[in-house]
């Protein structure tokens, strides 16, 4: 299958701060990715979705400001979590897909503002 | 209607024995039934996937039985090893669409 990378891992961050996660498709371009939110014992929440050079789409609920998204190339994608706070801990998880095929997942990072 | 309903929430099998896992779904115009499999701390991966038009997919272990009157599906895995101990996510997509609607997750512990 499809590979798809994520870095960090994981962090920790200060309250006030902002973090960015990367997001790469390794041996594919993807035309779609997608940035999920997971928290403990839950199921993923589809945040936003991206296409390459555009801007992305949020999912109800979502601060577009908060959580900026960019799709700069076939191959990778960034989100960063703008003045982050406690409630914003959790674990973020990517996923890309090029038109007709699978979604594949990221391994995810552990995000947490202390 | 966008839901996937899963269940059972956790779920505990011998080894050797049969794991099941079922969701449903109410919009008629999904067309994609993938299963993910999560181990803690790492993305979903995914297993096996089947389309509408056919009741039954097998990859190995793991079976989808698919029942489109009634709307459900479910994953069979046989012979249900310890590696098997995850949390399996059932999803779902409309080809209209670009979103996985996923269920809510059924955590397996299969006991040595």
């Amino acid at each position: 299958g499809a590979v798809v990378s994520q870095h960090p891992s994981w962090v920790i961050c200060k309250s006030g701060t902002s973090v960015k996660i990367e997001c790469r498709s390794l041996d594919f371009q993807a035309t779609t990715m997608f940035w999920y939110r997971q928290f403990p014992k839950q199921s993923l929440m589809l945040m936003a979705t991206s296409n390459e050079g555009s801007k992305a789409t949020y999912e109800q609920g979502v601060e577009k400001d908060k959580f900026l998204i960019n799709h700069a190339s076939l191959t990778l994608s960034t989100l960063t979590v703008t003045s982050a706070h406690p409630e914003d801990s959790s674990f973020y998880i990517c996923s890309a897909r090029r038109d007709g095929y699978e979604q594949y997942f990221g391994p995810g990072t552990r995000l947490t503002v202390t | 209607q966008q839901q996937v309903k899963q269940s059972p929430q956790s779920l505990i099998v011998q080894k050797g024995g049969i794991s099941i896992i079922n969701c449903a779904y109410e919009n008629t115009a999904f067309d994609y039934f993938p299963w993910y499999q999560q181990f803690p701390g790492k993305g979903p991966a995914l297993l096996i996937a089947i389309r509408p038009d056919v009741s039954e997919k097998k990859e190995g272990r793991f079976t989808i039985s698919f029942n489109k009157s009634a709307k459900q599906f479910s994953l069979h895995i046989m012979d249900s090893q310890p590696g098997d101990s995850a949390t399996y996510f059932c999803a779902a997509k409309a080809g209209a669409t670009n979103k996985l609607i996923f269920g809510t997750g059924t955590l397996l512990a299969v006991q040595p």
